[in-house]
This record gives C-alpha cells, structure tokens and sequence, in this order.
C-alpha cells in the first residue's frame, strides 16, 4: 500500500513565524502536491512538483514556498504565518506515466496560525 | 482551467438509505478519483473509474466519458458514511482538480 505520511497532525505556530509542514512518501512517485481545504472551499492547489528540485504553482500559492530536495520529500514552507493561512493541509502524490494513475493522500495537518 | 461540480452540496439519509452523488466536468474524462474524507480529516480513496462501472461493497461508481459526469452510488447507507465526498480529474500536466464536495449525514 502507498504510504503518504505528514509530519504533524495538528500544529499551532504564532502570526510571523516560519512553518515547515513536511510530507514523505514511500512508493517512488514522482508528483507531489500540497493542497489547502478550507470551508465550502473544498481542497484548492497551492503548488506542485513533478520532479526533484522541480516545482509548479497552483491555484493560491502566495504565502507559500515548497521545497523538494529528495524525491519522497516534499515540503511546504509559509514565509510568515498569518492568520488566513489557518486551514487544513494536505499532501498528495502520484506516478506521472500514463495519465491513469491515481492520487494517494497523507492524513492531513490541521495549522492554526495565532 | 478545468471546471468540476458536485451535487448535491449536501445530503441527509436516514440509515439503510441509498443515495446518488454526481460530478460534473467542463472537458473530458480521463482520469478520475472519488474519496470520501471522513470527519476526521482523513481523505481515503474509493474509486479510481475514468470510464465504466465498478463496485465495492455497498458503493458502486459510474463513468459516462462521452457525457461528462460521473455518480457515486450508495446502498443501504450506514452512520460511518457520513462525511464529505469528492470527485476529482486530472488533466495531462498532472493536476487534479477537486469538486468542493457533498457533505453527507447518514442519521440512525
């Protein structure tokens, strides 16, 4: 079975602070992603990596940076924490050949930025 | 960008009812997932179905491609059901894009 795992299930961390939220995972994929999932929202894109040291923005990536130095981690920084970027975060991950392969999701990290 | 909906937003059931979830596309169909993420937060994979049906258990899923759409069946539903349901597609850059979801209550 895939294993997507997040660092921290639940995390506080005050207004101004650098986070790290740290996703690994163990099948070889070579797309990760981070979402954010906010009320009637549902899940939005924050950026992408297709590859080592490669990255893409998504839908809402202000705020946010990512850094993928090793293939089963992928890490998703805020600059400086602010209060909007309290939310639910996700990570994902899937193969790249052939566009019929599915996304497999770690348990999420609930950030409440103070 | 890739436009999906979901119907209906939100949905109450009395225990041992069926249901049916829709998700709609903007484009074609060539990859698509349902989850269910439960209340606490977990997303879990249910379906991996770009076309056909498939089942597993007391849910099933269709795929209609050519019409764009996308059901999600569920029989004689139970309280663990309960949660939110998402479909999502991914184009060929490898993005996913997500419905915001049908929030289902399944009450005893």
């Amino acid at each position: 079975d895939v294993k997507v795992t997040q660092s921290s299930r639940y995390l506080v961390k005050r207004t101004g602070e650098k986070v790290f939220l740290e996703c690994v995972q163990d099948m070889d994929h070579e797309n990760m992603f981070w979402y954010r999932q906010d009320p009637g929202l549902g899940l939005r894109l924050i950026y992408f990596s297709y590859d080592v040291k490669m990255k893409e923005k998504g839908d809402i990536p202000e705020g946010y940076s990512v850094s993928r130095e090793k293939k089963e981690r992928f890490s998703l920084i805020l600059e400086s924490a602010s209060t909007n970027q309290t939310s639910m975060y996700l990570c994902a991950s899937s193969r790249t050949t052939g566009s019929n392969q599915p996304q497999h999701f770690g348990d999420g990290t609930r950030l409440s930025i103070l | 960008g890739i436009q999906v909906e979901q119907s209906p937003p939100d949905l109450i059931l009395q225990e041992g009812a069926n249901s049916t979830l829709r998700c709609n596309f903007s484009d074609s169909v060539n990859n698509l997932q349902w989850f269910h993420q439960n209340p606490w937060g977990q997303l879990i994979n249910l379906f991996y179905i770009p076309s056909g049906t498939k089942q597993n258990g007391r849910l099933s899923a269709t795929t209609v491609a050519t019409e764009r759409y996308s059901l999600l069946y569920i029989s004689s539903s139970q309280t663990t059901d309960s949660g939110v349901y998402f479909c999502a597609r991914r184009d060929t850059g490898n993005q996913f894009y997500f419905g915001t979801g049908t929030s289902l209550t399944v009450i005893p």
